[in-house]
C-alpha cells in the first residue's frame, strides 16, 4: 500500500521567513496530494491539494509543487507569520478515478514560527 | 465542503466497555473514513464505509474490534468493543469532498480507565 514520509518533523522559523516541507510517496498510483493543517485540540483542516496532472499550485502565500517522477511534493510557505504554528500533513491518494480513494497521511511537521 | 456533526466530542470509558461515535453529514457523500490519532501522532486510517457494503478494514484493525455501520448516505457510526487503556485516542470522521477535498468532523478524545 501507500507510504508517505514526511521531513522535517519539527521546524522553527522567524518570523517573516519561508518554510518548506517536504513529502516523498510509494504508489505510483496516487493522483490527489493535500496538504493539512491541524491547530493544537482542532481537527485537521485541509489548506491546499495538488493533483497530478499540475506541477504546481498557489494559493497567497502557500504554494504547494509536486514531481511525479520523483514521488516528491512539498509545501511552501512564504512570509511566515506566528498564526502559521501548527502542525502540517501531507497526504497522498492512491487509486483515484473520478471519486477519491482513502487518504494516506504523512507523519507530520511541527512547524514554530517565532515572532 | 461538507459540514460533519461527530459526537460525543469527548468520553471517559470503564475498560471492557464500548462506545459508539456517530458522525452526520449535511450532504450525500459516497465515502465515509474513520481515523484514529494517538497523542502527538499522525492520522491512522482504520477503515473505509460505503453505503450498501461492508466496512474496508485497514491493516492492523478488524471488525470485531471496531464494527462500522453505514446505513446510509450522510450517516455512519464506528465502535469501540471492549475497550483497553490502549484505545484511549482521538476517533476522526472524514468525507470524500470530491472537489472541495476531505474533511474531518471535530474528532472524539477517548480516554479508557
Amino acid at each position: 500500500g501507500e507510504n508517505v514520509e514526511q521531513h522535517p518533523s519539527t521546524l522553527s522559523v522567524q518570523e517573516g521567513d519561508s518554510a518548506v516541507i517536504k513529502c516523498t510517496y510509494s504508489d505510483s498510483a496516487s493522483n490527489y496530494f493535500p496538504w493539512y493543517k491541524q491547530e493544537l485540540g482542532k481537527r485537521p483542516q485541509l489548506i491546499i491539494d495538488i493533483r497530478s496532472n499540475v506541477g504546481e499550485k498557489k494559493d497567497q502565500r502557500i504554494a504547494v509543487t509536486l514531481n511525479k517522477t520523483a514521488k516528491h511534493f512539498s509545501l511552501h510557505i512564504t512570509e511566515t507569520q506566528p498564526e502559521d504554528s501548527a502542525v502540517y500533513f501531507c497526504a497522498a491518494t492512491p487509486v483515484g478515478g473520478t471519486s477519491y480513494d482513502k487518504v494516506i497521511f504523512g507523519p507530520g511537521t511541527s512547524l514554530s514560527v517565532i515572532p | 465542503s461538507a459540514v460533519i456533526s461527530q459526537k460525543p466530542s469527548r468520553d471517559i470509558c470503564q475498560r471492557g466497555t464500548s462506545l459508539t461515535i456517530q458522525c452526520q453529514v449535511d450532504s450525500q457523500v459516497t465515502m465515509m473514513f474513520w481515523y484514529r490519532q494517538q497523542p502527538g501522532q499522525s492520522l491512522t486510517l482504520i477503515a473505509t464505509a460505503n453505503q450498501g457494503s461492508e466496512a474496508t478494514y485497514e491493516s492492523g484493525f478488524v471488525i470485531d474490534k471496531f464494527p462500522i455501520s453505514r446505513p446510509n448516505l450522510t450517516f455512519s457510526t464506528l465502535t469501540v468493543s471492549n475497550m483497553s487503556p490502549e484505545d484511549s485516542s482521538i476517533y476522526l470522521c472524514s468525507v470524500d469532498g470530491t472537489i472541495s477535498g476531505y474533511t474531518f468532523g471535530s474528532g472524539t478524545r477517548l480516554t479508557v480507565v
